[in-house]
């Protein structure tokens, strides 16, 4: 079965700077999706950003960039330059190829950003 | 918003109730999904459709009763439901008929059971 690990409870960073939130996963696959969510406040889950595990280049929109390291079955999510609106839990979800679009959830991170 | 839409927003229901949650998806897709989120857990996939078929129940209880009469609409009948039961139900969409699909979430339903 896979897992997925985010061992940051909670997170907080300053605005306009920059923040990593960590995510690993156990799998035995070797063609899988990753992906990270944001749940703001408001409760609706939105897709950040989501990598390939094929692709070797590392996934990119706009402030969010993620470092996927394949080997060492880390997801890292960065958020650069962060915003007031960044504020929300984030997870970290794992799909196998073959699943059928069944996602495998971490237990989130809190991020907080400040003023 | 994801063009993922939820009724209720908020679900205050005694355990000897019956109710039912909506959700909707404008977005063309064929496969839904309902979810559950637990505080401090992470979300549980409870129920899959692909074009209206269920396609996984992830061995929920029997008071937790799905139905999806089209490609756009998936209902979760609640019925004698425990205390235990209180979360927030996420339903998600995705393009339906294969894996590698990203899934989009409607704001969900705050349920509490008395």
């Amino acid at each position: 079965a896979q897992t997925v690990t985010q061992s940051q409870p909670e997170m907080s960073v300053q605005e306009a700077e920059t923040v990593t939130l960590s995510c690993t996963y156990d799998t035995s696959e070797s063609n899988y999706y990753l992906f990270w969510y944001k749940q703001p406040p408001s409760r609706q889950m939105i897709l950040v950003i989501r990598q390939e595990a094929y692709k070797q280049q590392n996934a990119t929109e706009n402030r969010f960039s993620v470092n996927f390291q394949k080997a060492a079955k880390s997801f890292s999510l960065k958020i650069s330059d962060s915003q007031l609106g960044d504020t929300a839990m984030y997870f970290c979800a794992f799909m196998r190829e073959t699943s059928g679009s069944r996602l495998t959830f971490g237990e989130g991170t809190q991020l907080t950003v400040n003023p | 918003e994801t063009g993922v839409t939820q009724t209720p927003r908020h679900l205050v229901m005694g355990m000897t109730n019956k109710k039912s949650l909506k959700c909707e998806q404008h977005l063309g897709h064929n496969a839904m999904y309902w979810y559950k989120q637990s505080a401090k857990k992470p979300l549980e996939l409870m129920f899959v459709y692909n074009f209206k078929e269920q396609t996984e129940n992830n061995s929920v209880p029997s008071r937790f009763s799905p139905e999806c009469p089209n490609s756009s609409h998936l209902f979760l009948h609640l019925h004698t439901l425990q205390p235990e039961d209180s979360a927030l139900y996420l339903c998600a969409s995705s393009q339906g008929g294969g894996s590698q699909e990203t899934q989009y979430f409607g704001p969900g339903t705050r349920l509490l059971v008395l």
